[in-house]
């Protein structure tokens, strides 16, 4: 069964970078039937997807994250990974990674990642 | 950019059906899907391409698009169903809807 686990710093200071990582098991990360993303929550609101990357490579992003955000993948390691510069207060949030299913306009995510809570503050 | 719009909060009694909508424009031509979420918990999907549900997810939970909402709706909710739900299409890019807060009193 397919398992996603995210790993990183729980505080970063702004206007640092955040770097973070999901690694995947019980299925391979190079499948061309779906994709790898990153959705986030911040404390009491609802689901921001922020980007997703496809097995080649190919990355898709929310439009307002864009100029902050990298999403990459390392297949060796079976990990997927997101970078968040500039990042301020509003950036504090629980960050998960996610499968995504679907073709054709469907686009869901059917396996989720347990989170991780990223606070950022000076 | 695409939006979507959901009631923040649905009350309905142990046993009765509840319906949660989520609009968006011209939405009942693209996928619809839905998560829910409990407490500390990450989210699940429940529903997928408008009206499919993942292996198991029971059959009380079902799912409607047409025109500009879809809609979930649960029946014989159960107190186990308090959750929050959140709607989920493709516009350009991914959007949520901003969530609904299941009540089950």
């Amino acid at each position: 069964q397919l398992q996603l686990q995210e790993s990183g710093p729980g505080l970063v200071k702004p206007p640092e970078t955040l770097s973070l990582t999901c690694t995947v098991s019980g299925g391979s990360i190079t499948s061309s039937t779906y994709y790898w993303g990153w959705i986030r929550q911040p404390p009491g609101k609802g689901l921001e997807w922020i980007g997703s990357i496809y097995y080649s490579g190919s990355t898709y992003y929310n439009p307002s994250l864009k100029s902050r955000l990298t999403i990459s993948l390392d297949t060796s390691k079976s990990q997927f990974s997101l970078k968040l510069s500039s990042l301020t207060a509003a950036d504090t949030a629980v960050y998960y990674c996610a499968k995504v299913s679907g073709s054709s306009g469907d686009y869901h995510m059917d396996v989720w990642g347990q989170g991780t809570s990223v606070i950022v503050s000076s | 950019s695409y939006e979507l719009t959901q009631p923040p909060s649905v009350s309905v009694s142990p046993g009765q059906t509840a319906s949660i909508s989520c609009s968006g424009d011209k939405l009942g031509d693209k996928y619809a899907c839905w998560y829910q979420q409990k407490p500390g918990q990450s989210p699940v999907l429940i529903i997928y391409q408008d009206n499919k549900r993942p292996s198991g997810i029971p059959e009380r939970f079902s799912g409607s698009n047409s025109g500009n909402t879809a809609t979930l709706t649960i029946s014989g909710t159960q107190a186990m169903d308090e959750a929050d739900y959140y709607c989920q299409a493709w516009g350009t890019y991914v959007v949520f809807g901003g969530g609904t807060k299941l009540t089950v009193l």
